[in-house]
């Protein structure tokens, strides 16, 4: 069992928004502001979308966008395409360890 | 350009043991905080440890301690994760990853496959 929870999928229409939740407690995603996503596509290396709950880094595209309010992040990808198509995985510091992962979601481009 | 290049991955019976490897290269290693991350097949991310950039402070998660011990060179720009008494639960994609502040990795290696299985 992971210790941040994220829906198993999510789906969405080329053009719409999706948002992926990723739920935690005080002591990793409400008591830092420390939280990352990535997109893994399949075979594929994981690559790093926002850090810092909101910032992302060069080359990332500003459809792509997170926040955090209390101990629930989100990330939303707004103007879905078809290369959106993956999993996505949140992460935090917590007071146990340097990080901590999501169960990671499955975003399908419909 | 930041390259992370693992190997030392195969296939071991339980019990025993392998060395991972990870050499980085393009960017100053000597200054950075490297982990190792896990991939089990078809599931999610697992941090497994990371090192401080001078060797000096080192992190497992739980399931690993005792078994695992992460070092590095950065002489040669390289990371190692030594993992015995190696069970099923640790068969999984491992990953190199460099921090690139707290709570995030900026770049992964393309990772390595563990298989424990006899």
């Amino acid at each position: 069992q992971s210790a941040l929870t994220q829906p198993r999928s999510v789906s969405g229409s080329p053009g719409q928004s999706v948002t992926i939740s990723c739920t935690g407690t005080s002591s990793d995603v409400g008591g830092y502001n420390y939280v990352s996503w990535y997109q893994q596509h399949p075979g594929k290396a994981p690559k790093v979308m926002i850090y810092d709950v909101s910032k992302r880094p060069s080359g990332v595209p500003d459809r792509i966008s997170g926040s955090k309010s209390g101990n629930t992040a989100s990330l939303t990808i707004s103007g879905l395409q078809a290369e959106d198509e993956a999993d996505y995985y949140c992460c935090s510091q917590s007071g146990r360890y340097p990080a901590v992962f999501g169960g990671g979601t499955k975003l399908t481009v419909l | 350009e930041v390259q992370l290049v693992e190997s030392g991955g195969g296939l071991v019976q339980p019990g025993g043991s392998l060395r991972l490897s990870c050499a980085a290269s393009g960017f100053s290693f000597s200054t950075s905080w490297m982990n190792w991350v896990r991939q089990a097949p078809g599931k999610g991310l697992e941090w497994v440890a990371n090192i401080k950039p001078d060797g000096s402070d080192k992190y497992y998660v739980d399931s690993v301690k005792g078994r695992f011990t992460i070092s590095r060179d950065n002489a040669k720009n390289s990371v190692y994760l030594q993992m015995n008494s190696l069970g099923a639960e640790d068969t999984a994609v491992y990953y190199c990853t460099r921090a690139g502040g707290p709570g995030w990795f900026d770049s992964w290696g393309q990772g390595t496959l563990v298989t424990v299985s006899s």
